[in-house]
């Protein structure tokens, strides 16, 4: 079946890195995302990575993936304020127009 | 960059009353997708449309229908509103089918009184 779990909190100081992280069920998914989700506003896709790559890096993002694991992480260096969000991690299936299945999302908190 | 645009930003619907909600996908985007995001939900995926055709059917109930014009916009039609339906509806495109480039709209914030 499809299943995406994340942790729901994250809270880190401002300046450290932020790791999240998520593990699917879906051998089979081919994309996996991660989505940002500020207070009230829409989903802002921040990058994803294909199933056959293990890390993709992105200015201050890194992404890793561990399929034999079915693993997850985002990892975001010198987290600032602006950072604050609601972090969904997200998979799919190469097909045309397949849906995209989101984790419960974690809530990113950034502490002085 | 254009974006997704949905319309209408707020809605605010009485108990079984219908609603329509529009989509307007980023030029040269054929696929369109639909979701649903209940009050500190995941978005939850309702239906999508690939060339004006229905592509994929999540969780979207019978009260609901949809479709895709030629033009490529998509309208999400709702019908006997109960106040479980409150929720928070995007749209999201692609182009091509390649959901690897799927860009969400702002949603539109339903609320069912």
């Amino acid at each position: 079946g499809e299943d995406v779990e994340q942790s729901l909190f994250l809270s880190v100081r401002e300046g450290d890195s932020s790791v999240i992280n998520c593990t699917y069920t879906d051998s089979s998914s081919t994309y996996l995302y991660w989505y940002k989700q500020e207070p009230g506003a829409g989903l802002q896709l921040l990058t994803y990575i294909f199933s056959n790559m293990d890390m993709k890096q992105d200015q201050r993002l890194t992404v890793l993936l561990n399929k034999k694991d079915k693993h997850l992480s985002l990892r975001i260096a010198d987290t600032q304020t602006g950072d604050s969000a609601i972090y969904f991690c997200a998979e799919s299936k190469y097909s045309s127009a397949s849906k995209i299945i989101f984790g419960s999302g974690t809530r990113l908190s950034i502490r002085p | 960059a254009a974006g997704v645009i949905q319309s209408p930003r707020h809605l605010i619907k009485e108990k079984r009353e219908t609603a329509t909600l529009k989509c307007y996908p980023i030029p040269r985007h054929d696929t369109v997708y639909w979701y649903q995001q209940g009050p500190g939900q995941d978005p939850q995926f309702l239906i999508s449309f690939y060339e004006k055709m229905q592509s994929d059917k999540g969780s979207i109930p019978d009260r609901f229908s949809a479709q895709q014009f030629s033009d490529y916009h998509s309208e999400l039609n709702m019908s006997s509103l109960e106040l479980g339906d409150s929720a928070l509806y995007f749209c999201a495109s692609s182009p091509g089918g390649q959901n690897t480039e799927a860009f969400f709209g702002q949603g539109t914030r339903l609320t069912v009184v």
